[in-house]
């Protein structure tokens, strides 16, 4: 069965930091991972998704890595600014699935001025 | 370009009525799913729709529990008769087909008293 932690669950930073939020999922045999951010009373937007042959993708400041044999994805965040403060969820698809995900928990961040 | 529009935004209501939730998903989107988050579970995928028609509905908790999506761009989440442990915060999201990302409404935050 597939579950997936994200680890740190707060994280509170002073701006200008470099950061790397980690998730973790028990079954490697998945199709891809995508990274989410949400706000608070807002619903999820999608920053990136990394299909299982890729090792990494870029959006301007994030960057994010997949390793699948070992059961991790970093999403890394330059250089961060106030307007990044929100919860950060991975999510993969269920086991032997495509279109269902199970999301972690989520790493909650705050970055003050 | 409008996005997942959900209804209402807050619902506050006693146990044992009947309440109604609402989806407008994307147009050209073929994929509707509908998610419920907690604290205490996070989010968690309830059932989805593929071309309006219901494809797995296993995270539907109990039978009072209903979902339909007459057409392409309407869906509905029923429950009936509510109780206080529905509370949480539902999610529509839409996507065109995996692994295309999704797409989340805002959420409606339901409260049973």
């Amino acid at each position: 069965k597939q579950e997936v932690t994200q680890i740190p669950a707060a994280l509170s930073v002073p701006e200008g930091e470099n950061l790397v939020l980690n998730c973790s999922f028990t079954d490697s045999a998945i199709y891809n991972l995508q990274w989410f951010r949400q706000d608070p009373g807002k619903g999820l937007t999608s920053l990136l998704l990394i299909q299982s042959s890729q090792r990494e993708q870029t959006s301007g400041r994030l960057n994010a890595s997949l390793d699948k044999s070992s059961g991790r994805s970093t999403l890394y965040i330059a250089a961060s600014q106030p307007g990044d403060s929100a919860t950060y969820l991975c999510a993969v698809p269920f086991s032997g699935g495509y279109n269902k995900l199970i999301f972690g928990a989520g790493t909650r961040l705050a970055v003050h001025p | 370009d409008a996005g997942v529009i959900q209804s209402p935004r807050h619902e506050v209501t006693e146990m044992g009525q009947e309440v109604t939730l609402r989806c407008k998903p994307i147009s050209g989107h073929d994929y509707l799913f509908w998610y419920r988050q907690t604290m205490m579970r996070g989010l968690e995928l309830l059932i989805y729709f593929n071309n309006n028609v219901p494809i797995d509905d296993s995270g539907m908790p109990e039978d009072r529990f209903s979902a339909k999506m007459p057409n392409a761009s309407f869906s509905t989440l029923k429950i009936q008769p509510s109780e206080p442990r529905d509370s949480a915060v539902y999610f529509c999201a839409s996507s065109l087909a995996p692994p295309q990302p999704q797409h989340f409404g805002d959420g409606t935050r339901l409260s049973i008293l």
